[in-house]
């Protein structure tokens, strides 16, 4: 059973279209990461939310913490084709070694924005 | 260039056989982690060290073992290799332990295991 569970699973889009992507947990995670994966790299730090119903903004994208903090959301405006990768959401859970910094991630969503 | 440096890049080996990995983290960074990626698993947090000494253990075999060195760099030793073994393998630093702190991961090793 996956702690955290990204949906969707794989994404393609058109340049300029708006998207959302989702990672849900029933667990309370302390603070919730955002990374961003390109082919043969290791993933980059987007964003790190730390409070029930922060919402940061970057750029273009939104980020968002569930108030209970069990979920996230990453929103993407005006999608660009420098967006294609693959976005992982990781989260910090006290039972699971989270006060030490260690991560549960999810699955991820492959995005692939068209030209 | 994340800074964390990890070889090798490629590995390919047979079943049965022994590999290390290994990796350097940013300068300054006293935690490493180590992560597993595979296409059904996703990332796995597998161990963490911090200034030497082992900090939290996550979905590590008994088959692999970790240490890091006085001057900060680590190892991860596979051994007893599987197929199912294969996957990429990634290192991460951060200054200390800590959610607050971010963690910087390396271009990682694809392990291949024939």
């Amino acid at each position: 059973t996956q702690l955290l569970e990204q949906s969707p699973q794989f994404l393609s889009i058109q340049e300029g279209e708006n998207l959302t992507v989702y990672c849900n947990s029933s667990s309370v995670f302390s603070s919730l990461q955002w990374y961003r994966q390109e082919p043969g790299e290791g993933p980059v730090l987007l964003v790190t939310v730390v409070t029930g119903g922060e919402v940061k903004k970057l750029k273009r994208l939104t980020f968002q913490f569930g108030d209970a903090r069990k979920d996230s959301s990453l929103h993407i405006t005006a999608a660009q084709p420098g967006d294609t990768g693959l976005y992982l959401c990781a989260g910090a859970n006290p039972v699971y070694g989270g006060s030490q910094g260690n991560l549960i991630f999810g699955k991820g969503t492959k995005l692939s924005v068209k030209p | 260039d994340s800074g964390v440096t990890q070889t090798p890049k490629h590995l390919i080996t047979a079943t049965g056989q022994r590999v290390t990995l290994r990796c350097s983290p940013r300068s300054g960074d006293l935690s490493v982690y180590w992560y597993q990626q595979s296409l059904d698993q996703g990332l796995q947090f597998l161990i963490q060290y911090y200034n030497g000494e082992e900090r939290a253990k996550g979905n590590i075999l008994e088959r692999f073992s970790a240490q890091q060195f006085p001057d900060l760099h680590s190892e991860l030793n596979l051994s007893s290799l599987e197929l199912g073994d294969s996957a990429l393998y990634f290192c991460a630093s951060s200054v200390v332990p800590g959610v607050a702190d971010t963690q910087y991961f390396g271009p990682g090793t694809r392990l291949t295991v024939l």
